[in-house]
């Protein structure tokens, strides 16, 4: 149980052109959702965190209106690169929470690698 | 600060060797929770480990093992008779209770390399 299903696993889009990510969750409700950046040989770095029907919380330095976030149900949360350049080319991961015994658990996406070209 | 820290970034063993990768991290919390995830060349995350802050036992599962110790703030992983397949990055992690959505703090990784 607890899957979490990123889509697409890589992506390869032109500069200016807008890409989404789709990350569900199959099997359970997820009542949190965070969007992680990694660039290569580095830790992750969350970008913003996601709670079912509000905005999504973004930490300092990431920009909001370049990284939407939608948080719509308790099953799907996406993020768009808006207008993407090259320097977005990155490795961007999901993760999920959900409340009662799985409280505290953190459930990841496969991963969605997307370059800029 | 550095909650979590991962000293050692790159680590090379021969195959069959035991590894230990180390993980001190930093909390005023009492209630937290520890992850150790396994990150292969994929990307994919694997997870491995959750402890709570309250159960201080060691835990083994096949190969690997785990030291916690809330005197050092530590939770080491230990991995025996290492394998090729056990190359990746290790992360190790903390959850807070009170630090809103339990949101993950991240070391910065070990590069584990188990060479043939």
């Amino acid at each position: 149980g607890a899957v979490v299903s990123q889509h697409p696993s890589w992506v390869i889009c032109k500069s200016g052109t807008s890409v989404k990510i789709e990350c569900r969750s199959l099997d359970f409700q997820a009542t949190t959702m965070f969007w992680y950046r990694q660039f290569p040989k580095q830790s992750l770095m969350l970008m913003a965190t996601s709670n079912e029907g509000s905005k999504a919380t973004y930490e300092q330095g990431v920009e909001k209106d370049k990284f939407l976030i939608n948080h719509a149900s308790l099953t799907l949360s996406t993020l768009t690169v808006t207008s993407a350049h090259p320097e977005d080319s990155s490795f961007y991961i999901c993760s999920a929470r959900t409340g009662g015994t799985l409280l505290g658990e953190a459930f990841f996406g496969q991963g969605t690698r997307l370059t800029v070209v | 600060a550095q909650k979590v820290t991962q000293a050692q970034t790159e680590i090379s063993v021969v195959e069959k060797e035991d590894v230990t990768l180390d993980c001190v991290y930093e909390t005023r919390d009492t209630t937290y929770y520890l992850f150790w995830y396994k990150q292969p060349p994929s990307g994919e995350l694997v997870f491995l480990i959750r402890r709570n802050s309250f159960d201080e036992q060691n835990e083994i599962s096949g190969r690997y093992s785990w030291n916690f110790q809330k005197s050092t703030s530590s939770f080491n992983f230990t991995i025996t008779a290492s394998q090729v397949v056990d190359s990746a990055v290790y992360f190790c992690a903390l959850s807070e209770i009170l630090r809103s959505n339990y949101q993950l703090i991240w070391g910065a990784g070990t590069k584990l390399i188990i060479k043939p």
